[in-house]
């Protein structure tokens, strides 16, 4: 099945700095590449998503970048704010939600 | 509008004994699924449906019985409860196959 691993665990950065997020899958058949975010307590919230026939798609501060070739897709978020701080996870899928496969999150810090 | 609603928030269980978490949602969604989040383990999919009276099984399904009789409630049934399901589960449900809506999650301890 899905393997989807997701780099770093943890990052932390200055207010104002970029973030980058990455996530390595390994079925080439995989087709959808949502990224969830997760604050502390709350339930995870869709903030972008990309299928395999887009290379990038940007939403304000955010954007998502796939590589079908080497099979890695990134989330890029700009001019962080302290509210950014989340956990976020990447997920891939062949079926959309019917067989989603979660990475295991990335702890983002945003110090003011 | 309430969105995804999960019952109960909180539940403590001893091995053996058995529950049911009920899922509801008011946005007359076709799909629903439940899912388990575990540390540094992110969100696993244990069942879904794609419409009322159909299930099928996600990555993680074994321990866990679900049904669908009505659209808007999907039901997570633990028959023996066993410490490795200790857990926080989260319900979703979606209009199609992509953009799920979360519940708020159900945290569940098994002694």
């Amino acid at each position: 099945g899905e393997n989807v691993e997701q780099h770093p665990s943890t990052l932390s950065v200055q207010e104002g700095d970029s973030a980058v997020i990455k996530c390595t899958y390994s079925d080439s058949a995989s087709n959808y590449f949502p990224w969830y975010k997760q604050e502390l307590g709350k339930r995870p919230q869709l903030i972008i998503d990309i299928r395999s026939n887009v290379g990038e798609k940007k939403d304000q501060r955010i954007a998502v970048t796939l590589n079908k070739t080497a099979k890695h897709f990134s989330l890029h978020i700009t001019e962080t704010q302290p509210e950014d701080s989340a956990v976020y996870f990447c997920a891939a899928s062949k079926r959309g939600n019917n067989d989603m496969r979660f990475g295991a999150g990335t702890r983002l810090t945003v110090k003011p | 509008n309430a969105g995804v609603t999960q019952t109960p928030k909180f539940r403590v269980l001893k091995t053996g004994q058995s529950m049911t978490l009920l899922c509801a949602q008011d946005m007359n969604h076709e799909y629903m699924y439940w899912y388990r989040q575990d540390p540094g383990m992110g969100l696993r999919l244990i069942h879904y449906s794609v419409g009322e009276g159909t299930t099928a099984k996600g990555e993680v399904p074994d321990g866990y019985n679900v049904s669908r009789l009505k659209k808007q409630n999907f039901l997570l049934g633990l028959e023996s409860a066993a410490p490795s399901q200790t857990s926080v589960y989260f319900c979703a449900s979606s209009p199609w196959a992509y953009e799920q809506y979360f519940g708020p999650g159900t945290r569940l301890t098994v002694t």
